[in-house]
């Protein structure tokens, strides 16, 4: 059964601080995804990466920075907190090949007061 | 540029009626495309992607690539399929896109 791990359910953190969601997935998949969740948006890509060390930004990277140095994990970083990144964020990853399947993460709760 | 577009955020129907959720795609090469369905307190999960042509829970989407469209449809709403569902699209790379969603309800 395919594990998609995000390190925290609900996080509250201040306005300037830098913020780390980490994401850990068990299947030895290539493919790795964050995502934020919001009402009437729908899920936006942020960045997903290919492979170690590769990433590539997805439709709103701005204001977050990725790591992946190993397969199973994946960073979201969020140098200096805002209020407008109050959001749900989900991590997805996936395999290589043609229509694969998708497996998300539980999802992190976001607050930025 | 890939881009999917989900026109309605609700729709609305009673038990036993027949549901279309719309989606349709931008994108220059070969989509492959996927409906994913949420439901209350649960994690997303993938509900059928186009290249399996099978029915999955009732649903079923049909690529029409003159239109761009993958509709998702199911002849007899029932109560459980209450949830919010994503059409997405992958395309470059593995890169996977969704649309911005649309809440089902089901009314008894």
């Amino acid at each position: 059964d395919v594990k998609v791990t995000q390190s925290s359910r609900y996080l509250v953190k201040r306005t300037g601080e830098k913020v780390f969601l980490e994401c850990v997935q068990d299947m030895d998949h290539e493919n790795m995804f964050w995502y934020r969740q919001d009402p009437g948006l729908g899920l936006r890509l942020i960045y997903f990466s290919y492979d170690v060390k590769m990433k590539e930004k997805g439709d709103i990277p701005e204001g977050y920075s990725v790591s992946r140095e190993k397969k199973e994990r994946f960073s979201l970083i969020l140098e200096s907190a805002s209020t407008n990144q109050t959001s749900m964020y989900l991590c997805a990853s996936s395999s290589t090949g043609w229509a694969t399947e998708a497996f998300f993460g539980q999802g992190t709760r976001l607050t930025v007061v | 540029a890939q881009r999917v577009t989900q026109p309605e955020k609700l729709l609305s129907v009673f038990k036993g009626a027949p549901v279309e959720l719309k989606c349709n795609y931008s994108y220059s090469g070969s989509p492959e495309l996927f409906w994913y369905v949420q439901y209350s307190r649960q994690r997303l999960q993938l509900l059928l992607r186009h290249i399996s042509r099978e029915s999955i829970k009732g649903f079923t989407a049909d690529l029409n690539k003159g239109e761009t469209s993958f509709h998702l449809k199911k002849p007899f709403a029932q109560e459980e399929d209450s949830a919010m569902y994503y059409c997405a699209l992958s395309g470059y790379g593995n890169k996977l896109v969704f649309g911005a969603g649309t809440i089902l309800r089901v009314k008894s």
